[in-house]
């Protein structure tokens, strides 16, 4: 079964600084895809970046993009120039091709300071 | 597009009482999942819904949950009897096809507590 690590339970920075959120995976499949969730108080979770597994290139999404390493099976996200909207709980997910289900890992909650 | 809706918002119950909860799914969405998250966790998978067929209820505690979705729009999740470690927020999502490329849609959730 697939299985999501995320190291850092909690991190906080000052506004306008750069931060990075680790997770590591494991899977024996080949063909997947690894996405970062963004969990405001509201509740909802909101989709940050999604890397394909057969991609090379790492994502970018404005602010956000990821470190993807798949011989290391980790998958980072860094927050350039973070803002306040940015504190939220934040979750490493993978989706491989057998299951098809979203595997969550256990959040790095994220503060940012004025 | 509207997202996706879920009611009620909280929910305070006491252990042995029934409980269910209600998500209606983006419309034109095929695929409707429900997720339990316990507090200082992530999501955990209970159900997948693709049309009104379940694709996957592997880790629903089936001696007490059970969830539907007739016509293949609504969907409806039941607890009975609720336990102390049922309090969690139960959220919805729901995607337009299953895939392991589909992006999934998230409710707000709601936010079981069991007394």
């Amino acid at each position: 079964a697939q299985t999501v690590t995320q190291s850092q339970p909690e991190m906080s920075v000052q506004e306008a600084e750069t931060v990075t959120l680790s997770c590591t995976y494991d899977t024996s499949e080949s063909n997947y895809y690894l996405f970062w969730y963004k969990q405001p108080p509201s509740r909802q979770m909101i989709l940050v970046i999604r890397q394909e597994a057969y991609k090379q290139q790492n994502a970018t999404e404005n602010r956000f993009s990821v470190n993807f390493q798949k011989a290391a099976k980790s998958f980072s996200l860094k927050i350039s120039d973070s803002q306040l909207g940015d504190t939220a709980m934040y979750f490493c997910a993978f989706k491989g091709q057998g299951a098809q289900k979203l595997v969550f890992g256990q959040g790095t909650r994220l503060t940012i300071n004025p | 597009e509207a997202g996706v809706a879920q009611s009620p918002r909280y929910k305070i119950i006491e252990k042995r009482q029934s409980v269910a909860f209600w998500c209606n799914p983006i419309s034109g969405h095929a695929t409707l999942y429900w997720y339990q998250q316990i507090l200082g966790q992530g999501p955990k998978l209970l159900i997948q819904f693709q049309n009104n067929g379940v694709v996957d209820d592997s880790q629903l505690p089936k001696d007490r949950f059970s969830a539907e979705r007739l016509k293949g729009v609504d969907s409806t999740l039941k607890i009975q009897p609720a336990k102390l470690e049922d309090s969690a927020v139960y959220l919805c999502a729901s995607s337009l096809l299953t895939g392991v490329s589909e992006k999934l849609f998230f409710g707000s959730g709601t936010q079981l507590s069991v007394l």
